[in-house]
Formats: C-alpha cells, sequence, structure tokens
C-alpha cells in the first residue's frame, strides 16, 4: 500500500519570503503522479502542481516549484516570494499512474503567511 | 459557474437519521470521486465511478454507505443511521479523459455534523 508522509504540521513565512514544504512517500510502482494541492481557509481544494515520476525534470508552475527526488521518494514543494493569499493547508498526494485510480493524501502542513 | 458542485453545504442531523449529499461534476467530466475529510486530517479516498459504473470502494466505505451515480451525470451519497463518527467533510471530485485525466477537480465539500 501506499503511504504519503508530511511532517511538518504548521509553517509560517513572511511575505516575499521562501519556504519549503516536505513530503515523503512509500510505494512499490515505478509509475506514478505526485501532486501538490492548497486548501485555502473554507474554500475548495485546488490543484498547484503535478509531477509525473517518469520525468527527471522538476515540475514549476510560476513561484510554486518541486524538488523530486525519485530514489529518496522525496517531493518538497518550494513556494518563492510568497504572498498572504498563499495561506492554505497544502496536501501532498500521490497517485498510481492508472486510468482513474484515486488520490492518497497526506495529513496537510497549514502554512501562514504574514505581512 | 462551471466547477463541481455540492449540496447541501453544510448538514446538522441526529444520531440515527439518514442523509443523502449530491455532486455535479464538471459536464464533461466521465470520471468522479467521492472522499472523506475529518479536522486536520488529508481527504481519504471512499469511491470511484466511470460514467455510471462503481469501479472502487474503500474498505472505509461500511454497509451504510451507498452511492450512486445513475445517468453518468450526477451522483449522490447516501449514509443511513448516522453515527457520531461520520461527521466529517465530504468531497466529490470529478476528472476528464485525455492528457489531463489524472487532474481531480474538487468541490467545495457537505459538511456533515451527526450529534
Amino acid at each position: 500500500a501506499q503511504t504519503v508522509t508530511q511532517s511538518q504540521p504548521e509553517m509560517s513565512v513572511q511575505e516575499a519570503e521562501t519556504v519549503t514544504l516536505s513530503c515523503t512517500y512509500d510505494t512499490s510502482e515505478n509509475n506514478y503522479y505526485l501532486f501538490w494541492y492548497k486548501q485555502p481557509p473554507s474554500r475548495q481544494m485546488i490543484l498547484v502542481i503535478r509531477q509525473e515520476a517518469y520525468k527527471q525534470q522538476n515540475a514549476t508552475e510560476n513561484r510554486f516549484s518541486v524538488n523530486f527526488q525519485k530514489a529518496a521518494k522525496s517531493f518538497s514543494l518550494k513556494i518563492s516570494d510568497s504572498q498572504l493569499g498563499d495561506t492554505a493547508m497544502y496536501f501532498c498526494a500521490f497517485m498510481k499512474q492508472l486510468d482513474g485510480t484515486a488520490l492518497i493524501f497526506g495529513k496537510g502542513t497549514t502554512l501562514s503567511v504574514s505581512s | 459557474d462551471t466547477g463541481v458542485s455540492q449540496n447541501p453545504r453544510h448538514k446538522i442531523t441526529k444520531r440515527g437519521q439518514n442523509v443523502t449529499f449530491r455532486c455535479d461534476p464538471i459536464s464533461e467530466h466521465n470520471r468522479l470521486y467521492w472522499y472523506r475529510q475529518t479536522l486536520g486530517q488529508g481527504p481519504e479516498f471512499l469511491t470511484y465511478f466511470q460514467n455510471e459504473a462503481q469501479l472502487e470502494k474503500s474498505r472505509l466505505l461500511s454497509d451504510r454507505f451507498s452511492a450512486e451515480r445513475p445517468k453518468g451525470s450526477f451522483s449522490t451519497l447516501e449514509i443511513q443511521r448516522t453515527e457520531q463518527g461520520d461527521s466529517a467533510m465530504y468531497l466529490c471530485a470529478s476528472s476528464g479523459s485525455g492528457p489531463s485525466y489524472n487532474e481531480q477537480f474538487f468541490g467545495p465539500g457537505t459538511r456533515l455534523t451527526v450529534l
């Protein structure tokens, strides 16, 4: 069975600074996807960034980038130039590379960005 | 609004009562997922539909839970004889086919409180 571990329950950062959220996972699969989802307070979950395991290049989306270390089964999220709107719960999630399988989520990291 | 919608947004019920939630996915999406999220935790998978077929059910989905997607469009999740342990946020997500099939779009959730 696959597991996803987020070891940082809470983190805080000042506006404009950079913060890194950690995620490790365990799987025997070779092909899979990894995701970071953002859940703002009282708002719905949205996808931040996605990584295919077969791609060596780390995914980037504007201020968001990942450090994917397949051998170490590590998938961290770096947020650059943090903004107040980045305040949210962030979930790391795993999906097998099969059509229509479920996401397996970590417990999440609450990120607070202050001015 | 072309996103995933869920109704009701909040439901308070007494222990032992039955409740039903509805999810309307993004119109062209053929895959629909139900997750449960308790406070401070990540979402946990409950069940998955492809069109009207229920293809996967989690062990979390006890006999008191039933989900349907009769015409391959909206879905309902019913909980019979509710228990206090059923109190949670119930999330619905949908995804399409093609290159982005692995991206799940989430609805705002239905928060259930069982007294």
